[in-house]
């Protein structure tokens, strides 16, 4: 595709759910990124992918969160047993090489009730 | 829908006129800077991105400068037109041994075009 694509755009859930975001970054990008944007404040760095290799989740909130890569494209970012403060918009951004810029997708805002 | 720029400093300027967007940054380690853009309901759009070998880098009516001196990023819009209201965020990215670290980015600042 022309850009980084996520799915779903939205996505309401109630407390305890599990859900699973989609992003497709755009192809031949090697380098894939997660962010945490709340209301009102910039992103925040959750998770990075270099192909399909998790080198850096330092930024996770909890162990409820978790996120794959298993070929290199395509990657999945899964929040178990949601809480409230789950709810922000999630971006998912691609890369061609690192250092280089990085390419946003439209986000998915989840809102946990 | 929701507003990106609830509760972030907001500047307004005429059209027309240029503005000028600050930000403060914290890691003196920091190597790469980028400005994205941001309008309600999409994800950042990347702008300008300079490197710290660097102190000034223009574009299409956009120019940033980075003083490392005191660790500030400045982005300058030239002429502005409607379509630049949006939110601005400034990013910083520190170069670690294992590859590329995740974006850290600034608070942010609701840029208001006035006609």
């Amino acid at each position: 595709g022309a850009g980084v694509s996520q799915s779903p755009r939205y996505k309401v859930a109630k407390r305890g759910q599990d859900v699973a975001l989609r992003c497709d970054p755009i192809s031949g990008h090697v380098s894939l990124f997660w962010y945490q944007q709340a209301l009102g404040q910039g992103p925040e760095f959750l998770t990075y992918f270099q192909n399909e290799a998790q080198l850096d989740k330092s930024g996770l909130p909890s162990d409820r969160f978790f996120a794959e890569r298993p070929e290199g494209s395509v990657s999945t970012l899964k929040i178990q047993r949601t809480q409230q403060e789950d709810s922000a918009v999630y971006l998912c951004a691609s890369s061609f090489v690192d250092y280089n810029e990085q390419f946003f997708g439209p986000g998915t805002r989840l809102t946990v009730l | 829908g929701e507003s990106v720029g609830l509760h972030l400093p907001t500047l307004s300027v005429q059209e027309g006129d240029n503005s000028i967007i600050n930000c403060a940054y914290s890691n003196s380690a920091s190597d790469y800077f980028i400005w994205y853009k941001q309008e309600s309901g999409k994800g950042p759009q990347f702008i300008i991105d300079i490197r710290s070998n660097m102190d000034k880098r223009q574009g299409q009516r956009v120019t940033v400068l980075l003083n490392k001196t005191v660790k500030h990023l400045s982005l300058q819009i030239a002429a502005t037109q409607p379509g630049d209201s949006a939110v601005y965020f400034c990013a910083e990215n520190i170069r670690s041994g294992g590859g590329a670290d995740g974006l850290t980015f600034g608070k942010g600042t609701h840029l208001i075009i006035q006609p």
